[in-house]
């Protein structure tokens, strides 16, 4: 079966250092990965999305950038986090060429920037 | 622009039924999906609406008209651990996923 592993699960960071939040999926090959954020009374947003090794798609610019060194893996960065940054994120994974396109999300990872 | 409705939030009694709705207008449809997320957790998959009409799971049911940009989340029997918030999302022509900002649902005694 497939499992999706997001770390770490809560982090508090000063304005202006580096960030990055690490995902894994297990169980499953070249799946399409998405990060979100979701903050308080708002849908999700999507922020990136990831079809294969190297291929990274930005929805949103900001601060934040996104790789997929691996095939199963997502790191999302930034190197200078700003107030505006704080929020629940969370990564997702769906099966590539999935008509229904059921996102399995990580538990998420609460970042609260100080 | 695109965009999803559905009210911020809902109360019911445990026991009862509620029904949770959701409006859309997107450019392109490529199916419904209803998640769940209790507080402080991931969402997690519901149902899947792409043809009109009802889709029943257990006490969770999803009912689509695309011809109205319209669906509900039938939920009967509530139970406690049925309060959470309920997102509804739909697949745009790219496939891709546009999220409504989510119904909290508040289950009494």
């Amino acid at each position: 079966s497939q499992t999706i592993h997001q770390w770490p699960a809560t982090l508090v960071q000063p304005v202006g250092s580096p960030l990055s939040l690490e995902c894994t999926v297990e169980g499953t090959s070249n799946p399409n990965l998405y990060w979100y954020r979701q903050a308080a009374g708002r849908g999700l947003q999507l922020l990136f999305y990831s079809v294969g090794i190297g291929q990274i798609s930005s929805e949103v610019p900001q601060n934040l950038s996104a790789s997929r060194p691996q095939d199963r893996q997502f790191i999302l960065s930034s190197k200078k986090l700003l107030l505006s940054d704080s929020g629940f994120y969370l990564c997702a994974w769906s099966a590539l060429d999935s008509g229904a396109n059921v996102l399995t999300f990580g538990a998420g990872s609460r970042l609260t920037v100080l | 622009g695109q965009n999803i409705d559905q009210p911020t939030e809902m109360t019911a009694t445990e026991g009862a039924i509620v029904q949770i709705n959701c409006t859309y207008q997107t450019s392109g449809f490529n199916g419904l999906f209803w998640y769940q997320q209790h507080a402080g957790e991931a969402p997690t998959f519901l149902s899947y609406n792409v043809l009109d009409g009802l889709e029943e799971k257990g006490r969770f049911s999803s009912f689509l008209s695309r011809s109205k940009g319209y669906s509900y989340l039938l939920l009967k029997e509530l139970q406690m651990k049925d309060s959470a918030s309920y997102l509804c999302a739909v697949s745009d022509s790219n496939y891709q996923l546009i999220w409504g900002a989510g119904t909290k649902l508040i289950i009494k005694p």
